[in-house]
């Protein structure tokens, strides 16, 4: 349904490496975002997908809209102790109302 | 300047009481929200206003009663507060429907 299935639920990595986390649904949906929450803070966007098939970069972030648009993917390259945090995906449903629906979260922590 | 401020930024109250959230945002967004996170960091929507006007309202305790004076300001109501109303209240907002949500820092409600 509406779920969206985000994963890996956390990862522990070490500083310097690649990072790599996917939502996935049974549903299609018209847009794609993924946020970083931080402590005792709200979500901030990272980066906003609008087409199928589209891949955005925002520094050492990258992200996809997956062809079938019941995907996408965040990666991180080369992380540093200041990406840890939560990443949450989040998506507009294709003939839904102008809401998200988040994922549950992947918690990242990234050791120095 | 914040561009979504939420007050109070915690609140601790008895079970029973009646208290407010206040959200105002300056970025000259049509479309405000509120999300409740809970323990678990489940982001969920719980309402949304476009112009003051209501145009989503999920399955909501209706002990929870949402108030827009003007497209910059969206406050949540909450009245007879149960323990299972603990959690984090965030404010959010976003302009066009494009859903690139800007959140407010969040307001952590602990009922006792």
């Amino acid at each position: 349904g509406q779920q969206l299935n985000q994963s890996p639920q956390s990862m522990f990595i070490q500083e310097g490496e690649d990072v790599s986390m996917n939502c996935t649904s049974s549903s299609i949906f018209n847009t794609w975002l993924w946020y970083k929450q931080d402590p005792g803070e709200g979500p901030v966007l990272l980066i906003a997908l609008y087409k199928a098939g589209e891949l955005t970069s925002n520094g050492r972030l990258t992200a996809q809209f997956g062809i079938t648009r019941k995907d996408s993917f965040l990666n991180i390259s080369a992380s540093i102790p200041s990406d840890v945090g939560i990443y949450f995906c989040a998506g507009q449903l294709a003939g839904g109302s102008e809401k998200l629906v988040f994922g549950k979260g992947t918690k990242l922590t990234v050791n120095p | 300047d914040t561009a979504v401020s939420q007050t109070p930024k915690y609140l601790v109250t008895q079970m029973g009481n009646d208290k407010s959230i206040k959200c105002e945002q300056n970025l000259g967004h049509d479309t405000m929200y509120w999300y409740k996170q809970d323990s678990k960091k489940f982001l969920k929507i719980m309402f949304s206003y476009n112009n003051k006007e209501l145009i989503i309202n999920e399955t909501v305790p209706n002990r929870f009663s949402p108030k827009s004076p003007d497209k910059a300001h969206l406050n949540l109501h909450i009245n007879s507060l149960e323990l299972g109303d603990s959690a984090v209240y965030f404010c959010a907002s976003s302009q066009d429907g494009r859903l690139s949500y800007t959140f407010g820092s969040g307001t952590r409600l602990t009922v006792v």
